[in-house]
This record gives C-alpha cells, sequence and structure tokens, in this order.
C-alpha cells in the first residue's frame, strides 16, 4: 500500500520561502505524477502543482510562478518551494499521488497526513 | 468561492438515501471533464471515494455513486449510515483555469 509522509517546518516568516518534502513508500515513485494540494478555511481544497518522476511540471497559474517542485526519485522523495509567502499561503500542504482514468483527467488516490504551515512573523 | 458549487450542508435519517449535488460551467463539467469525489473525516487527509464520474475504488462500498449531467454532478449515498458523517468534495479540471478545481465541500450529518 503506497503511503506518503510530508515533512517540513510549520512556521514561515511573510516574504520567506515555503519548503516542504513528501516521501513515498510503499510503491514505485516512477511512473506517477506526484501533486502537491493545500486547504485553507478560506479557500478550501487548491491544488498547487504536480511533478512526473522525470521532472516534467505543472503548476497552477494562480501561483503566478511563486511554486517550484522537484523529485529525487533515488531518495523515493518530492518537494515543493513556495517563494514569497503571505499570510494567505497558511493552510494544511498534503501531497498526492495523482492517477488519469483518461489523458489529463488526474485524480488523487493516495494522500499523505498533511501538515500545517503557518505563515507568521 | 469555489469553481465547483456544493451546498454546505446535507442531512438525512439513518437508512434514508442522500445526495450531493455538484455544479460546475462549460469551462469544466460541461466541457465533459470527469468528476472525482472525495471524503474526508475532521482531522485526517481526503480520501478517494469515486473517480471518472461513477467509478469506486478497491474497498468503497457500493452505496456510494456518481453521476454526472450537463454542467452538474452528483454523489449518492443510499443506505444512510452513522460512519457517513464526513466532508465530502468534488473535483474536476477548468480549461479556462487551466487548473484541477475542488468543489468549497459540503457537511453530511446523519440525524
Amino acid at each position: 500500500q503506497v503511503q506518503l509522509q510530508e515533512s517540513g517546518p510549520g512556521l514561515v516568516k511573510p516574504s520567506e520561502t515555503l519548503s516542504l518534502i513528501c516521501t513515498v513508500s510503499g510503491g514505485s515513485i516512477s511512473s506517477y505524477y506526484w501533486s502537491w494540494i493545500r486547504q485553507s478555511p478560506g479557500k478550501g481544497l487548491e491544488w498547487i502543482g504536480y511533478i512526473y518522476f522525470f521532472g516534467r511540471t505543472n503548476y497552477n497559474p494562480s501561483l503566478k510562478s511563486r511554486a517550484t517542485m522537484s523529485v529525487d526519485t533515488s531518495q523515493k522523495q518530492f518537494s515543493l518551494k513556495l517563494s514569497s509567502v503571505t499570510a494567505a499561503d497558511t493552510a494544511m500542504y498534503y501531497c498526492a499521488r495523482s492517477i488519469a482514468a483518461r489523458p489529463g483527467e488526474y485524480f488523487f488516490d493516495h494522500w499523505g497526513q498533511g501538515t500545517l504551515v503557518t505563515v507568521s512573523s | 468561492q469555489s469553481v465547483l458549487t456544493q451546498p454546505p450542508s446535507v442531512s438525512g435519517a439513518p437508512g434514508q438515501r442522500g445526495t450531493i449535488s455538484c455544479t460546475g460551467s462549460s469551462s469544466n463539467i460541461g466541457a465533459g471533464y470527469d468528476v472525482h469525489w472525495y471524503q474526508q473525516f475532521p482531522g485526517t487527509a481526503p480520501k478517494l471515494l469515486i473517480f471518472g464520474d461513477n467509478n469506486r475504488p478497491s474497498g468503497v462500498p457500493d452505496r456510494f455513486s456518481g453521476s454526472k449531467s450537463g454542467t452538474s454532478a452528483s454523489l449518492a449515498i443510499t443506505g444512510l449510515q452513522a460512519e457517513d458523517e464526513a466532508d465530502y468534495y468534488c473535483q474536476s479540471y477548468d480549461n479556462s483555469l487551466r487548473t484541477w478545481v475542488f468543489g468549497g465541500g459540503t457537511k453530511l450529518t446523519v440525524l
């Protein structure tokens, strides 16, 4: 059974960069797309972006190029960096495996437990 | 305000049928994109409940079913049980926003 685990600082100062890592266990990181999704009381669930196992990325345009994702297949990890954070970026951040039943029709079949990130000075 | 609109809450008595709607537009559900549904209990991550409009992953009871028509989709739960009390979210793709989008979530209460 595939399991995902997020890790990273729970507190980030405004204008700094949020950095999170997701570790995959119990399955292969190859041949899948891996996403970051966040959930906040004000904005609900929001897809941030995905990365394919060989590095191809796609980001939510609403993040205005602040998001950067990378993957380390040897460690079975992928990461998220979100720059110039504000209080609006305070949320529970989830990593998830993305699956497509049809080309481009992605959904999220395995999720990490989530990590709460607060942006505050 | 989410791109996909769900009622904030629905309720039903044990054994009854519950339905949760998800209303979109011509750039998402109406464009024919698949709708997926997730179940979330307090303090836990969302769990995939329905994918590709009306398919259940292994382990999801057949009391849960999905449907889609025009710019809307629905999640139906037959034989409501107390353990079904949770938040439910729909998800699809929006070709105008060029991103995968979620509904605002619906809290199901089993009376």
